[in-house]
This record gives C-alpha cells, sequence and structure tokens, in this order.
C-alpha cells in the first residue's frame, strides 16, 4: 500500500490476556520500528528492524513484550499477560536505507490498546 | 544517555504569525533530523526533514534550521494557520529515530 499500515486500530482486552498487533510497512522499506505512546506523551523507542540483522530490541520494557518480522514484510508486536499500564498507542515506522543512511521514515495511525 | 529534547512544552501563536518551535539533541552523531506534526488521534506526520551536512532546508511555509554547533535544531512555520494547530516533535536519527516529548501548538483566531 501508499502508506504504513496498523491494525487493529482500536483494542480494548482485559488484563492478563495476550494481545498482538500489526504493521505493514510501506513496500520496499527494509527498516520498521515499534514505538509506544503514552497519553500526552512523547514516542518511546521499543525495536528495530533492519533487513536481516538482528533486532535491537533495547527499547523493550519488559519480557511480556515481543515482535517477530519476517523478511521485509509485515511485523507483529505481542504482548503477553497485558497489564492495565500497557495501555497506550503503538505505532509502526518503516524507512528506506541507502549509503546515505536511513531515511523516508513514514509512521502508522497506531493502534490504540486499552487494558481494563 | 542521549536524549532529544523540546525547550518549551507548549507555544500560543496568533494567526498569521510565524512560529519558531526549538529543540535541543545530544548525540552528536546523528546524521539526520526530522520534524513531524501530530494531530489529535493520529499518528506523526513528517513535515520536513534535514540531513547533518546542511544548515538550513526550507519547505512550504516551513524551514527547519540545524545549528551542529549547539546542537539545536527548530521549526520556524510561516503565516501559522488554525490547521498548524497540534503537537510537534522533532526527532535525531543515527539508525532509529529519538523524540523529545512535543511541543503543543495552539493557533490563536
Amino acid at each position: 500500500g501508499a502508506g504504513v499500515s496498523q491494525s487493529p486500530s482500536n483494542k480494548v482486552t482485559e488484563k492478563g490476556k495476550d494481545v498482538e498487533l500489526r504493521c505493514d510497512p510501506i513496500s520496499g522499506h527494509t527498516a520498521l520500528y515499534w514505538y509506544r505512546q503514552r497519553l500526552g506523551q512523547g514516542l518511546e523507542f521499543l525495536i528495530y528492524f533492519q533487513g536481516n540483522s538482528a533486532p535491537d530490541k533495547s527499547g523493550l520494557p519488559s519480557d511480556r513484550f515481543s515482535a517477530e518480522r519476517t523478511g521485509e514484510s509485515v511485523s507483529t508486536l505481542t504482548i503477553q499477560r497485558t497489564q492495565q499500564e500497557d495501555s497506550a498507542v503503538y505505532l509502526c515506522a518503516s524507512s528506506k536505507t541507502d549509503t546515505t543512511g536511513n531515511y523516508g521514515y513514514t509512521f502508522g495511525s497506531g493502534t490504540r490498546l486499552t487494558v481494563v | 544517555g542521549e536524549s532529544v529534547g523540546l525547550h518549551l512544552p507548549t507555544l500560543s501563536v496568533q494567526e498569521g504569525d510565524n512560529s519558531i518551535i526549538n529543540c535541543a539533541y545530544s548525540n552528536s552523531a546523528s546524521d539526520y533530523f526530522i520534524w513531524y506534526k501530530q494531530e489529535s488521534g493520529k499518528g506523526p506526520q513528517f513535515i520536513i526533514d534535514i540531513r547533518s551536512n546542511m544548515d538550513k532546508r526550507q519547505g512550504q511555509r516551513v524551514t527547519v534550521l540545524l545549528n551542529k554547533t549547539v546542537k539545536h535544531l527548530s521549526l520556524q512555520i510561516a503565516a501559522t494557520q488554525p490547521g498548524d494547530s497540534a503537537v510537534y516533535f522533532c526527532a535525531e536519527a543515527y539508525y532509529k529515530l529519538s523524540f523529545g516529548a512535543g511541543t503543543t501548538v495552539t493557533v490563536r483566531a
């Protein structure tokens, strides 16, 4: 598609349940990022995928969070045993890479997760 | 650690005036900087970017200035319009983006 697509757009889940969030990056974008944005706050880096390289997981807040990406396509962010503090908007972005670095960062509209 | 910060959390601007939003960054290795606009309920929208080998870049009604000596970035919006009301984020990129907390811009009619 023309942009970064995320699904679902909204998710309400009960505390303790697992959730999966999906991101479809822009075709041809080799890099993919997940960010978390709590209400009224900035974007918090979670994880970064670049091609077939090992992902940078340095932003994942706990072992309840994990993400996968198959090749240069879809990524899923999984949160296990959700807690109320996991409530936030989860944003995905993708970018191109060339010899000058990564550029063309484009964000999806996010998934608003509410844990009740 | 490295961080990106915005000097002011809020900015109120009269419609038609120019707006200036400032940002400080700390990672001297960052080579690419981006300004984003975020409206309520939406993801960040790209406004303008600049690479570290430049000190100024202009777009439509927007200008980004980069001062690498003092690690400072600014976004200037000319003739601010009501549709410019949003939260503005600067981001620095080494390979991943690091964001500041954002500046909320409110345009007064």
